[in-house]
């Protein structure tokens, strides 16, 4: 069945730097783009980058564009989410997730998602 | 990047039907067929319910619908149960190649 494990997160002071993993098992990694979607503490979903299945495009939200970096290894079937300068409002759950359909599409939906690992931003 | 438009809050009781709406522009909901339903629950991970306006992932109940116009698209549950009280979010493809999210709704069973 399709797994997928956050880790990394932790409590960082503003201005630092966090790396996320997600380990991916149960379907053919290489064939999925990927996401990650965070949940700060009483708000709704927030969409924070995609990768393609290759790894030859990368899309951001502006509130992470420039600090925020999207990697995958698909010999390792692994997903990563490199964080700087990371901010007070970067204080949430974060997901990764699977793009439902393989291949160059939007389509799918998320279908499968992580518990999510805990990043707290504090002094 | 602005979020989808949810209501905070809806309700209805075992057995009504209810609709959950999710607004955006032609640059996101009304622009593409890509969009999707959440459930969740805190401290668990996002459920699929509802992919490409309408389509429903196996294992999801038949009880729930997605639909699309214009640039709202909609949620609706047949036959609540108490089970489906939870927190359900709706998310779009958009034009810059991103994603967007709804705020969230809030389904209470009376």
């Amino acid at each position: 069945q399709v797994q997928l494990v956050e880790s990394g997160g932790g409590v960082v002071q503003p201005g630092g730097s966090l790396r996320l993993s997600c380990a991916a098992s149960g379907f053919t990694f290489s064939s999925y783009a990927m996401h990650w979607v965070r949940q700060a503490p009483g708000k709704g979903l927030e969409w924070v980058a995609f990768i393609r299945s290759d790894g030859s495009d990368k899309h951001y939200a502006d509130s992470v564009k420039g600090r925020f970096t999207i990697s995958r290894d698909n010999s390792k079937n692994t997903l990563d989410l490199q964080m700087n300068s990371l901010r007070a409002e970067d204080q949430a759950v974060y997901h990764c997730a699977k793009l439902g359909s393989p291949g160059i599409t939007a389509a799918g939906g998320f279908d499968y998602w992580g518990q999510g690992t805990l990043v707290t931003v504090a002094s | 990047q602005s979020a989808l438009t949810q209501p905070a809050s809806v309700s209805g009781s075992p057995g009504q039907s209810v609709t959950i709406s999710c607004t955006g522009t032609s640059s996101d909901v009304g622009g593409f067929s890509y969009v999707s339903w959440f459930q969740h629950h805190p401290g668990k991970a996002p459920k699929l319910m509802i992919y490409d306006v309408s389509k429903r992932p196996s294992g999801v109940s038949n009880r729930f619908s997605g639909s699309k116009s214009g640039n709202t698209a909609s949620l609706t549950i047949s036959g609540l149960q108490a089970e489906d009280e939870a927190d359900y979010s709706c998310s779009s493809f958009t034009s810059s190649s991103t994603w967007v999210f709804g705020g969230g709704t809030k389904l209470t069973v009376l």
